[in-house]
């Protein structure tokens, strides 16, 4: 396919699992987002990539979350431990990696309930 | 936190009239953006301006900004059904240049048949 794809699409976890996202980004994009987005806000900045160097994570929300994206193209956003807040849509998103200003394209998000 | 905030929250209009929504910031920055989500399509950009322009024009998308007032305005035309779904700002998160964004809380538009 040509667009970002997420899997799973639905997740539910119980309290303390660790779960694990994956995003495969449009082929040739060296930029990669994680979004968090809760039910009627907006997304909420994560982490960024440039290829495999994570170059931002200022937005993850504690040390339970990680990402990583060891080859450069497909990534992995692992939250350890989950809590009832983790409760959100985790979008990722790839850009081409321009220097400056760059459209960001999004996956359809992967909807994670934790009880 | 989120830099942008869109207003209104939400807007009902009648298919074929114009809707504006209006979004603040409050750090400087180099570009704002627009996008929209809806459940069909997920979140879309739609169009992009940079600092030094004042408007832009994409199709019947128009976007104004005013780095003195650290506002932007998103208008779009001759409303369709299809135009129905939460449109948010956004705005570089750190630098300006390929950075993640921030974005605001959205408006909900409706456009009713």
């Amino acid at each position: 396919g040509a667009g970002v794809s997420q899997s799973p699409r639905y997740k539910v976890a119980k309290r303390g699992q660790d779960v694990a996202l994956r995003c495969d980004p449009i082929s040739g994009h060296v930029s990669l987002f994680w979004y968090q987005q809760a039910l009627g806000q907006g997304p909420e900045f994560l982490t960024y990539f440039q290829n495999e160097a994570q170059l931002d994570k200022s937005g993850l929300p504690s040390d339970r979350f990680f990402a990583e994206r060891p080859e450069g193209s497909v990534s992995t956003l692992k939250i350890q431990r989950t809590q009832q807040e983790d409760s959100a849509v985790y979008l990722c998103a790839s850009s081409l990696g321009l220097a400056g200003p760059d459209t960001q394209y999004f996956g359809p998000g992967t909807r994670l309930t934790v009880l | 936190s989120q830099q942008g905030e869109e207003d209104p929250q939400a807007l009902s209009i009648q298919e074929g009239e114009n809707a504006t929504m209006n979004c603040s910031y409050k750090t400087s920055i180099n570009n704002l953006q627009w996008y929209r989500q809806n459940s069909g399509r997920g979140l879309v950009h739609l169009i992009l301006i940079r600092s030094n322009e004042r408007e832009k024009h994409s199709g019947r998308l128009r976007v104004t900004l005013d780095t003195s007032k650290k506002s932007s305005s998103l208008l779009i035309t001759a409303s369709r059904a299809a135009d129905t779904a939460s449109y948010f700002c956004a705005t570089p998160h750190s630098g300006g240049g390929a950075d993640g964004l921030t974005f605001g809380k959205g408006t909900h538009l409706i456009i009713q048949p």
